[in-house]
């Protein structure tokens, strides 16, 4: 059984650039969620998928972010005219109901120049 | 009043010794209690769940839940230099799509 991948693991952009992230979650897992991270602080939930619908978004969640999981499998996270706070490890995590274990991916370490 | 607390720490012990890490949470209808270690530079790795009152043991770790004093906490016994790494609380609540609210995070530092 292989675990969350994430896809780049680090991204270093210009401010102003879009970004995207990919994340394949466990198999069959329905739930998938997207996390931030800062240095010190703990993960931050962003937004929450199960199968192909987004149920949940945080108000972290601004215009230029938006997640889709087309399928229902994995999903990406796109961040439209990045700016330096955008910088963060940005996380994915994925579940299977009924059990509410979430299990993460290794991250993908965003750095906005 | 942050959601899920946590001592910063660094939490140092003695290898060998038992490690407690502590965390309090404030949403009362919370229902799922994990502990996750994250080394740094790394991503989270799931270390226990509770999700009863009582004491929880999986080799080395017991986690403790009392819901009427809104406290979860952590035990590391023979603490062991690799389980130096911070420790994250996270709490969700059922009705709330299970997302994960973590503390800051306890940094624990096992010494040789």
């Amino acid at each position: 059984d292989t675990g969350v991948s994430q896809d780049p693991r680090h991204k270093i952009t210009k401010r102003g650039q879009n970004v995207t992230f990919r994340c394949d979650p466990i198999s069959e897992h329905n739930r998938l969620y997207w996390y931030r991270q800062t240095l010190g602080q703990g993960p931050e939930f962003l937004t929450y998928f199960q199968n192909e619908a987004q149920l949940e978004k945080s108000r972290l969640l601004s215009d230029r972010f938006s997640a889709e999981r087309p399928k229902g499998s994995f999903s990406t996270l796109e961040i439209q005219r990045t700016e330096q706070g955008d910088s963060a490890m940005y996380l994915c995590a994925s579940s299977n109901t009924p059990s509410e274990t979430q299990y993460f991916g290794p991250g993908t370490r965003l750095l906005v120049l | 009043q942050k959601e899920v607390e946590q001592n910063s720490g660094p939490l140092s012990v003695p290898e060998g010794a038992i490690a407690s890490l502590n965390c309090t949470y404030s949403d009362r209808v919370s229902q799922s209690f994990f502990w996750y270690r994250q080394y740094s530079g790394k991503s989270p790795e799931l270390i226990m769940s509770i999700y009863s009152n009582g004491d929880k043991e999986d080799g080395r770790f017991t986690a403790q839940l009392n819901k009427a004093s809104q406290y979860v906490s952590l035990l590391i016994r023979d603490s062991q230099p690799s389980d130096s790494a911070t420790y994250l609380c996270a709490v969700s609540s059922s009705g709330t799509a299970s997302k994960l609210t973590f503390g800051t995070g306890t940094r624990l530092q096992v010494t040789l």
